[in-house]
């Protein structure tokens, strides 16, 4: 199947500071990305969905001046983490999907675990 | 998109088939239905998809009755390597913008 990568796997920032993600489809070009976020024991909250080119839509609740999103090409997205606090601290899931002969499908990155100290 | 409803949680032995069912009274005709396996800090990974009827691979079992109102997932045979938390996903996924919303899940604990 296709191969989608975060970078990086794990971060620990300060507080206060900016990190980002880099999401990548490594095989196939990812018409729209999604995002989404895990805290311990719960389930993936999507955040926003991106299609490249255009500006991200965000889920209700979340707040787009924090978690800026850019997907400038198929094949990558980033989220960038704004003045992170400790609450910021999940795991980050991004998603890509694409069509093949007609057919939409979707893959899952590994993640990245955002610890805010 | 659909709601789903899964058992939180569930134990079985190694050996053993284990049958995870999802109800989705709500589907609509353009959906699929979709099974995702996640183990911790790991992104999730595509297990199996199905409309109708039954579709098998290599891994597991997709059963969907004719209503669609419900699906069950079959796992044969699972080994510790199973456990992990699977996810019931419902929705036109064949279409570009459609986002994947995941639901609680089911917690699959394999004992030896």
């Amino acid at each position: 199947g296709a191969v989608v990568s975060q970078h990086p796997s794990w971060v620990i920032c300060k507080s206060g500071t900016s990190v980002k993600i880099e999401c990548r489809s490594l095989d196939f070009q990812a018409t729209t990305m999604f995002w989404y976020r895990q805290f311990p024991k719960q389930s993936l909250m999507l955040m926003a969905t991106s299609n490249e080119g255009s500006k991200a839509t965000y889920e209700q609740g979340v707040e787009k001046d924090k978690f800026l999103i850019n997907h400038a090409s198929l094949t990558l997205s980033t989220l960038t983490v704004t003045s992170a606090h400790p609450e910021d601290s999940s795991f980050y899931i991004c998603s890509a999907r694409g069509a093949t002969s007609g057919v939409y499908e979707q893959y899952f990155g590994p993640g990245t675990r955002l610890t805010v100290t | 998109l659909a709601k789903t409803t899964q058992p939180i949680s569930m134990d079985s032995y190694e050996g053993q088939e284990v049958n995870i069912t999802c109800s989705h009274n709500n589907i609509a005709t353009n959906d699929y239905i979709t099974w995702y396996q996640q183990f911790p800090s790991q992104g999730p990974r595509f297990i199996i998809q199905g409309y109708k009827t039954k579709v098998t691979n290599e891994v597991a079992s997709l059963f969907i009755p004719a209503d669609r109102k419900s699906s069950t997932l079959s796992l044969p045979r699972v080994s510790l390597s199973d456990t992990a938390v699977y996810y019931c996903l419902v929705g036109d996924f064949h279409s570009g913008n459609t986002p994947l919303v995941f639901g609680k899940g089911t917690r699959l604990s394999v004992i030896a």
